[in-house]
């Protein structure tokens, strides 16, 4: 079964609004790997994180690898209406590991 | 460049015929992976390859499914007999290396009726 949580499960948002989602596992992760999908394509590495407390930006998103190594979050600051998706946390317990998904967050951006 | 090509894109099929999907990786990738996305059990690892061996096949449901990969370019990923439970979307990404980034494909939604 999966072993990540993701919260919440899905956001309905204003556009120009901040958005926040977070990640949590029970086991200890060495790396923590963020995704989003569009409707009808596969998921699209959005983020990577690999070392405890890092943050990490692509544009208007952030990331970060919780202190714990049992949690991550993603922000969206500004949203807009292409930001709509599925977005997924992944991780994996160390390099010879294979990575596990979490169920998602489904965000819809209102114009 | 194209990315990972996976065909049919669509398969509607009944409850006991063999299903086969095909997946093309990306020039180079040494890793190709099959998932499973259902609304029950999310994106789930199926089975991955590495050099074209696979060395992880512990997320195969059962033994009515079966993967191979005859060469660099090209893998299946087989289901004889079908089952309506087997309905979701499978998608086949590949890397560089087994902990590279993954780049998936658009995915087969199958259909099983």
């Amino acid at each position: 079964g999966q072993q990540l949580n993701q919260s919440p499960q899905s956001m309905f948002i204003q556009e120009g609004e901040d958005v926040s989602m977070n990640c949590t596992s029970s086991s200890i992760f060495n790396t923590w790997l963020w995704y989003k999908q569009d409707p009808g394509e596969g998921p699209v590495l959005l983020i990577a994180l690999y070392k405890a407390g890092e943050l990490t930006s692509n544009g208007r998103l952030t990331a970060q690898f919780g202190i714990t190594r049992k949690d991550s979050f993603l922000n969206i600051s500004a949203s807009i209406p292409s930001d709509v998706g599925i977005y997924f946390c992944a991780g994996r317990k160390t390099s010879y590991d294979k990575v596990i998904f979490g169920p998602g967050t489904s965000l819809s951006v209102i114009p | 460049d194209a990315g990972v090509i996976q065909s049919p894109r669509h398969e509607v099929t009944e409850m006991g015929q063999e299903v086969t999907l095909r997946c093309k990786p990306i020039s180079g990738h040494n890793s190709l992976f099959w998932y499973r996305q259902t609304m029950m059990r999310g994106l789930e690892l199926l089975i991955y390859f590495n050099n074209n061996v696979p060395i992880d096949d512990s997320g195969m449901p059962e033994d009515r499914f079966s993967a191979k990969m005859p060469n660099a370019s090209f893998s299946t990923l087989k289901i004889q007999p079908s089952e309506p439970r087997d309905s979701a979307v499978y998608f086949c990404a590949s890397s560089f290396s087994p902990n590279g980034e993954q780049f998936f494909g658009p995915g087969t939604r199958l259909t099983v009726l």
